[in-house]
């Protein structure tokens, strides 16, 4: 059964960098794309953008200045950096498999960040 | 860029059916999947590629999409699917999301 865990803070001070790393067990990341999203309180769902395992990435356009998806194939792990954050970057964040066409066939149970001083 | 509409709420008597709808333009060229999602955890895929449905998923559930309309049909609804329900598709290598559905269940 595939797994993915994110991990990584959960209070991140505005301006600053929000770091994720999504885990994934019982497949390997090779061969398929690997996608982050995210849901504000109350709110739906906004997808952050997606890495091949061979690196490649495409990123939503309005978050695509402040987005970088990374990938190590060894640890089985892709990460989310997201810079310069405000309030509005409060959310849960979920990582997923799934690339163009495809589903979000698996995800996370995501992890709640707050920006906040 | 591609946007997908869906009803805030639709509400159903327990034992009947369901339908959500998701609006976009020419939808029915597009692959759409659909997600559930219950308060407190994470969304869980119910129908990929318009009428599949994930291993689990009972066959209440079925899917279809024609022209500007993607549906997601909940056959004798239970108290258990009242949930929040999003329709996706890929738009030029991005992913757009609906706004979501509420469901409740009578």
């Amino acid at each position: 059964q595939v797994q993915l865990q994110e991990s990584g803070p959960g209070l991140v001070k505005p301006s600053e960098t929000l770091s994720l790393t999504c885990t994934v067990s019982g497949a390997s990341i090779s061969g398929y794309y690997w996608s982050w999203f995210r849901q504000p309180p109350g709110k739906g769902l906004e997808w952050i953008g997606y890495i091949y395992y061979s690196g490649s990435t495409n990123y939503n356009p309005s978050l695509k200045s402040r987005v970088t998806i990374s990938v190590d194939t060894p640890k089985n792990q892709f990460s989310l950096s997201l810079t310069s954050v405000t309030a509005a970057d409060t959310a849960v964040y979920y990582c997923a498999r799934g690339g163009p066409g495809d589903p979000l066939d698996y995800g996370g149970q995501g992890t709640l960040v707050t920006v906040s001083s | 860029s591609y946007e997908l509409t869906q009803p805030l709420s639709v509400s159903v008597a327990l034992g009947q059916t369901a339908k959500i709808t998701c609006g976009g333009n020419n939808i029915g060229s597009k692959n759409v999947h659909w997600y559930q999602q219950k308060p407190g955890q994470a969304p869980v895929l119910v129908m990929y590629r318009d009428s599949h449905r994930p291993s689990g998923i009972p066959e209440r559930f079925s899917g279809s999409n024609s022209g500007n309309t993607a549906t997601l049909t909940i056959s004798r609804a239970q108290a258990g699917d009242e949930a929040d329900y999003y329709c996706q598709v890929w738009d030029s290598r991005t992913v757009v999301f609906g706004g979501g559905t509420r469901l409740t269940v009578l």
